[in-house]
């Protein structure tokens, strides 16, 4: 996979609040796409996937949306926790190796 | 879950010696892992995918000499930094492939911070 971007926004929510963070993919013929989130000196983790023939997946307070219209992928979280904050990036993946990942989006949590 | 663990989780060593890391999948098996590397504040960079069985296939300008990669068993894979230097200092992440009926996935591992003196 490829991987891109130096820059990092942020996005500040309060607590409690649900939080959006938006990824723009690149590749219309991507098939498959991951979220993930990265703590602080932590490897990143898999928090929910969603296939190209969906629009809508959702999981547990985490919801993904997928318009391929405008090749955007959404995250939601309801309710946000201080233990949400962590940068939050997308992966785009077409065929079974070709991942390409987001820049990412830190996401901090106002108590 | 599919749980990948590296290790160690964080070494120091001295200029000019080797530094193996390890990748293991813990509950799955993994023909593909891949290792990364990821400076602060930076996306992650990938810098080969290794295959259980055959040659690492590494990016263009990742020195396959100086980043060894062993793929020797389904659940491991090693990265051994030959002659680290400063400028090796960094954080790498390997990735093990988990398959299900309709896609491959990438599961990460915690990662293993490198300091080079």
């Amino acid at each position: 996979g490829e991987s891109v971007g130096l820059h990092l926004p942020t996005l500040s929510v309060q607590e409690g609040d649900n939080s959006i963070i938006n990824c723009a993919y690149s590749n219309s013929a991507s098939d498959y796409f991951i979220w993930y989130k990265q703590e602080s000196g932590k490897g990143p983790q898999f928090i929910i996937d969603i296939r190209s023939n969906m629009d809508k997946r959702q999981g547990q307070r985490v919801t993904v949306l997928l318009n391929k219209t405008v090749k955007h992928l959404s995250l939601q979280i309801a309710a946000t926790q201080p233990g949400d904050s962590a940068v939050y990036f997308c992966a785009e993946i077409s065929g079974t190796y070709k991942y390409i990942f987001g820049t990412g989006t830190r996401l901090k949590v106002l108590a | 879950g599919a749980v990948v663990s590296q290790h160690p989780s964080w070494v120091i060593c001295k200029s000019g010696t080797s530094v193996k890391i390890e990748c293991r999948s813990l509950d799955f098996q993994a023909t593909t892992m891949f290792w990364y590397r990821q400076f602060p504040k930076q996306s992650l960079m990938l810098m080969a995918t290794s295959n259980e069985g055959s040659k690492a296939t590494y990016e263009q300008g990742v020195e396959k000499d100086k980043f060894l990669i062993n793929h020797a068993s389904l659940t491991l894979s090693t990265l051994t930094v030959t002659s680290a230097h400063p400028e090796d200092s960094s954080f790498y992440i390997c990735s093990a492939m988990r398959g299900t009926d309709y896609q491959e996935t990438q599961y990460f591992g915690p990662g293993t911070r490198l300091l080079v003196l």
